[in-house]
Order: structure tokens, then C-alpha cells, then sequence
């Protein structure tokens, strides 16, 4: 079946634009994440949506960033304002969120890179 | 000190070598996770693991919960398993949230 889809593949922005970065995970996964891999931090989490529950927002780097997750499907992170230190591949996630367990395999989508001017 | 320390950094190979990537990490976890990484491309999950050892054709994962560490082995290595290899956990503390806590990940060159 369809893995975990994202869009735009590239994204070239001015400094001080709005960006809006979209996920579409596998169907069916309750669990979704957003990563960021940038050369200077490695890969680091963002945000977590799971099923109806609050999103834990504690990886977001600043108040200019945000997700919404409608429907329990895809997933719009958006990045106001942006500064040339945003400039990283945004990264999106889904996984089954077992009922006898918490974790699990988590796949990853193609990335989203994004560059700041 | 990050909480997930991957080594090497970097590592060259002959192909057909035995490999050896190692990581420690020094929270307690609900799993550990090692990811695979070619050049310019996506991530693929290779192992997710919590206990014991777990094999898939020439890559192996073992983790020793006791002594917080894992390694992931790659048997009669080839060129195309050139790739960055990362380690990450899912925190054990409770909570609903299963984020993945990264190392900085070991960059394989195997070289024909």
C-alpha cells in the first residue's frame, strides 16, 4: 500500500514568508510525528499527534510553529515568519498505536526541504 | 552529554567486511530503533527492538537492556549498504508520547 506521502518535496522561501508543509500518513496509522533534520542538529521531534488526545508541542523550537492534524488524517505543519535557521528537511512519521503496547514502528516519509533565503 | 551516543561517526569498509555500529543511550526506553539513511534519500526503519536480538538477511540488532546498549552488525558487507545508520529510542517515562530521541548517526562507506 501507499507509504507516508509529503508535499512540497522542495520548498524555496524569502526570510519573513509563511510556509505550509503538508503529510498524508499511511491509512489507518493513528499515531503521527514531525521530525526536522538539519546539518547543525541532527534529527529532532517536533510534534506528536495520537488519535483525539492533545498533540504533545513540546519539540517546537518557537511560538511560529504549528500543526494541525483534521480528521485524524493528514497533518499541515506551519512555519510563520521564517528565519534562515528553519532551513532543514521536515520530516513526517505514522505508526499503529498498538492497544497492548505504545510503541511502534514508525515510517517515515520522504521529507519535505526546505530553504530560507 | 546526548542521551542516545552513537560511534563510530564515520566508517570505512571493504566490501565483504563484517560491521559493527554501537549505540548507548542513558534513559531508560520502551524500544530502540535503528534507522537506515542513503544519501539524499528517506529513512527506513531496518530493526525495532526491546529485548534480545533480531535478524533480517545480513543485518543483525542486538540490545542489552542492563547495560544500555545496542549494536547493529551487517554481515558480508556491500557497496549499497553505503548509508548513514541511526540509532534512536522511545523513552520509557510514562507518558503518551512515543517521539523518537535520535543519535547523531554513523556514516558507512563500503568501498568495492
Amino acid at each position: 500500500g501507499a507509504g507516508v506521502s509529503q508535499s512540497p518535496s522542495n520548498k524555496v522561501t524569502e526570510k519573513g514568508k509563511d510556509v505550509e508543509l503538508r503529510c498524508d500518513p499511511i491509512s489507518g496509522h493513528t499515531a503521527l510525528y514531525w521530525y526536522r533534520q538539519s546539518l547543525g542538529q541532527g534529527l529532532e521531534f517536533l510534534i506528536y499527534f495520537q488519535g483525539n488526545s492533545a498533540p504533545d508541542k513540546s519539540g517546537l523550537p518557537s511560538d511560529r510553529f504549528s500543526a494541525e492534524r483534521t480528521g485524524g488524517s493528514v497533518s499541515t505543519l506551519t512555519i510563520q515568519r521564517t528565519q534562515q535557521e528553519d532551513s532543514a528537511v521536515y520530516l513526517c512519521a505514522s505508526s499503529l498505536q498498538g492497544r497492548l503496547r505504545n510503541y511502534n514502528e514508525q515510517f517515515f516519509g520522504p521529507g519535505t526541504r526546505l530553504t530560507v533565503l | 552529554k546526548n542521551e542516545v551516543e552513537q560511534s563510530p561517526q564515520n566508517l570505512t569498509a571493504q566490501e565483504g567486511e563484517f560491521i559493527t555500529i554501537n549505540c548507548s543511550y542513558s534513559v531508560g526506553i520502551s524500544a530502540l530503533h535503528w534507522l537506515q539513511q542513503h544519501p539524499g534519500g528517506g529513512i527506513v526503519s531496518l530493526f525495532m527492538l526491546s529485548s534480545g536480538k533480531k535478524k533480517h538477511g545480513r543485518l543483525i540488532a542486538t540490545i542489552n537492556i542492563q547495560e544500555k546498549h545496542s549494536s547493529l552488525h551487517i554481515t558480508a558487507s556491500h557497496p549499497r549498504d553505503s548509508a548513514v545508520y541511526i540509532c534512536a529510542v522511545t523513552m520509557n517515562y510514562g507518558g503518551a508520547t512515543n517521539k523518537l530521541i535520535f543519535g547523531t548517526g554513523t556514516l558507512l562507506a563500503v568501498q568495492p
